[in-house]
């Protein structure tokens, strides 16, 4: 149980496009999810909290016009990168917390993102 | 506001156990969370401890806090080299239900 999964694993794509990623909880409801980012041999930055019906919350410095953050339900989330740069590769994270047992967060495997 | 902080490498011999220790700043944190990360995937969860406990243990992993000090280890007997990973701590914020987590160790198991 509690598996997050997050769609694509890996994408490439070109200056200036956008790029959606998905995730999902599969087996279990969260109300609230979490967007990471994770550059090589470093630690996770959160992106922002993603409430399920309302605004995300994004944490400092974080460009919320071009990080778009969609809670439709209560198992799914998804993050698109808008008029993506090369500096915006990196890997993303998603988590997401379970609402039956709320100190429990769950990851997804990834999303690697190269913008070229 | 937290801060959590771990050594950045630490290397062991197959069979043996390992230790990975985290520091954190905030004594309000209920929660603490031991996570691995293999190359290039996500994290998986592998244990949590609340605050008011001073040990848990689940199968070969144990977890120590030490609350006075703000200190938290996990230990792992019996290291495979399946156990070869970054592990972060992280502790549960105040603000939303965030984790705040540490840099990563990376445990490299030597057959």
């Amino acid at each position: 149980g509690a598996v997050v999964s997050q769609h694509p694993s890996r994408v490439i794509c070109k200056s200036g496009t956008s790029v959606k990623i998905e995730c999902r909880s599969l087996d279990f409801q969260a109300t609230t999810m979490f967007w990471y980012r994770q550059f090589p041999k470093q630690s996770l930055m959160l992106m922002a909290t993603s409430n399920e019906g309302s605004k995300a919350t994004y944490e400092q410095g974080v460009e919320k016009d071009k990080f778009l953050i969609n809670h439709a339900s209560l198992t799914l989330s998804t993050l698109t990168v808008t008029s993506a740069h090369p500096e915006d590769s990196s890997f993303y994270i998603c988590s997401a917390r379970e609402n039956k047992h709320p100190y429990e967060q769950y990851f997804g495997p990834g999303t690697r993102l190269t913008v070229t | 506001g937290e801060d959590v902080e771990q050594s950045l490498f630490l290397s062991v011999r197959e069979g043996d156990s390992s230790v990975i220790n985290c520091t954190y700043t905030d004594s309000s944190s209920t929660y603490l969370y031991w996570y691995k990360q293999e190359p290039g995937a996500g994290l998986q969860l592998l244990t949590y401890i609340f605050s008011n406990m001073d040990m848990k243990q689940d199968q070969r992993l144990t977890v120590l806090l030490n609350k006075k000090d703000k200190h938290l280890s996990l230990r792992i007997a019996d290291t495979q080299t399946g156990d070869s990973a970054i592990y972060f701590c992280a502790a549960l914020g105040n603000q939303g239900g965030k984790l705040i987590f540490g840099q990563g160790t990376e445990l490299s198991v030597k057959p």
